[in-house]
């Protein structure tokens, strides 16, 4: 069962404008959230991170909001840049004695257009 | 600072047959995880070596298996392959040590399996 949910295969924004990427979890144990960027014939490289005690870290051009009671979390990219243009996957984990597996969305391909 | 590399990047195989993928752990880190990727899917965590010992197992059969060397490498074992075993098989390593949580892992590029 999928408990990590990317429901927008896809998002086509303008150069410079926001793109707002969303996630929902199923997991209320989740306490790890963690957003990745895929070009193609790569692996996924880590952008930015936010612990369920906090709701919003920003790093540069990144931010993501962390809503743990609708459990929903976003990544903000302001200005969006054509370079941006990747797939981005939302993953969250467990603490847990046994090693921390990162569960994924599906993804959602982000196009910056010029 | 090498990064983490993956052989083969491609491989063909038929139903039943057994494969192995390989994985070099970026330079200092001592945990290495195994994710497969079916097409249109998210990375699906399959199991986690922390200092040679499976430390972590996602919900796949036996038929996976694994290994991690003194240097951190690691290999992915799959036997009786079957048609759903076509995916990209991604490695991550990261370095964690018991006690704290590894925020980060840092994939290789992938080994892409077909199974025909």
């Amino acid at each position: 069962d999928q408990q990590v949910k990317q429901n927008s295969p896809s998002l086509s924004v303008q150069e410079g404008r926001i793109s707002i990427l969303n996630c929902d979890y199923t997991n209320s144990m989740f306490d790890y959230f963690l957003w990745y960027k895929k070009y193609p014939a790569e692996g996924p490289t880590f952008l930015i991170s936010i612990s369920s005690i906090k709701d919003k870290n920003e790093d540069g051009r990144f931010t993501v909001f962390l809503n743990k009671s609708a459990k929903h979390l976003s990544l903000h990219i302001v200005p969006s840049q054509p370079g941006d243009s990747a797939v981005y996957f939302c993953a969250a984990s467990l603490n847990s004695n046994s090693g921390y597996a990162l569960n994924f969305g599906k993804g959602t391909s982000l196009l910056v257009t010029p | 600072e090498t990064g983490v590399t993956q052989s083969p990047t491609h491989l063909i195989k038929t139903r039943g047959q057994q494969v192995t993928l390989r994985c070099s752990s970026q330079s200092g880190h001592n945990t290495v995880s195994w994710y497969q990727q079916a097409l249109g899917q998210g990375p699906q965590f399959i199991f986690q070596y922390y200092r040679e010992e499976e430390n972590g197992r996602g919900n796949f059969p036996p038929r996976f298996s694994g290994l991690q060397f003194p240097n951190y490498s690691s290999e992915l074992n799959v036997n009786a392959l079957e048609l759903d075993d076509s995916a990209l098989y991604l490695c991550a390593s990261s370095p964690w040590d018991r006690g704290t949580r590894g925020e980060t892992q840092y994939f290789g590029p992938g080994t892409r399996l077909l199974v025909l």
